[in-house]
């Protein structure tokens, strides 16, 4: 079955240190890929996506590529802000079941000044 | 942009006692869920919920739990007889009519829910 294999937390980052935040799936069908962040007190929000191999989603300095022959989503951005700490979904949605999204386990990032 | 609303935030109970736990959807979305997260694991599917009928519903929500849209606004989760094993965040989401696989959820800010 289809599932999301992320990067274990929790992660923590002085200001302006490089991110990256790895993520791997399995699907049957033609996934999209999902990046969710959830701030604190808050509810998941996209980050951003990616519909198809090759495809770069990106937002607010954040960024990830659909590579299909590694089967990854790895999110990263150059310089981390304290505004940025947060907790980071990966997920997938897959043409064969189009109705669910299958989320990995969130990585915790903490910015530090 | 528009929102999610779910209450409460948190949400304590005694094993064996039912819980409802609400939320209110976008208003012109068509397609509910409900996903929960365990302290440390995945982020689960529950259950979805189109056209005032379940449409999937995973191996967890089994005759203990129910989703109803009591009044064309709410969405709720209710567990009959809650267990330990119940006690997780609970997210509720919707989605606008299309139902693409690239199409994004709106997710609330959940409900935590402690079974003592």
């Amino acid at each position: 079955g289809d599932s999301v294999t992320q990067m274990e937390g929790p992660v923590t980052l002085s200001e302006e240190a490089f991110l990256t935040i790895n993520c791997t799936y399995t699907a049957t069908g033609y996934p999209s890929l999902f990046w969710y962040v959830q701030y604190p007190g808050e509810g998941l929000q996209l980050l951003l996506k990616a519909t198809k191999a090759d495809d770069k989603g990106s937002n607010k300095g954040f960024e990830a590529t659909y590579r299909k022959e590694t089967t990854s989503f790895h999110l990263e951005k150059g310089s981390v802000q304290v505004s940025d700490s947060a907790v980071y979904f990966c997920a997938l949605s897959d043409t064969n079941t189009g109705n669910q999204f299958y989320f990995g386990t969130g990585t915790s990032l903490t910015v530090i000044p | 942009e528009p929102e999610v609303t779910q209450t409460p935030s948190h949400q304590v109970t005694q094993m064996g006692q039912e819980v409802i736990l609400r939320c209110v959807p976008i208003s012109n979305h068509l397609y509910f869920y409900w996903y929960r997260q365990i302290l440390g694991q995945k982020v689960e599917f529950l259950v979805s919920f189109y056209n005032n009928e379940i449409s999937e519903k995973s191996e967890i929500f089994d005759d203990q739990f129910s989703v109803e849209r009591p009044d064309g606004s709410n969405f709720t989760l209710k567990i009959r007889s809650t267990k330990l094993e119940d006690s997780a965040m609970y997210f509720c989401a919707s989605r606008p009519q299309t139902v693409q696989s690239n199409e994004k959820l709106f997710f609330g800010s959940g409900t935590q829910l402690s079974v003592l």
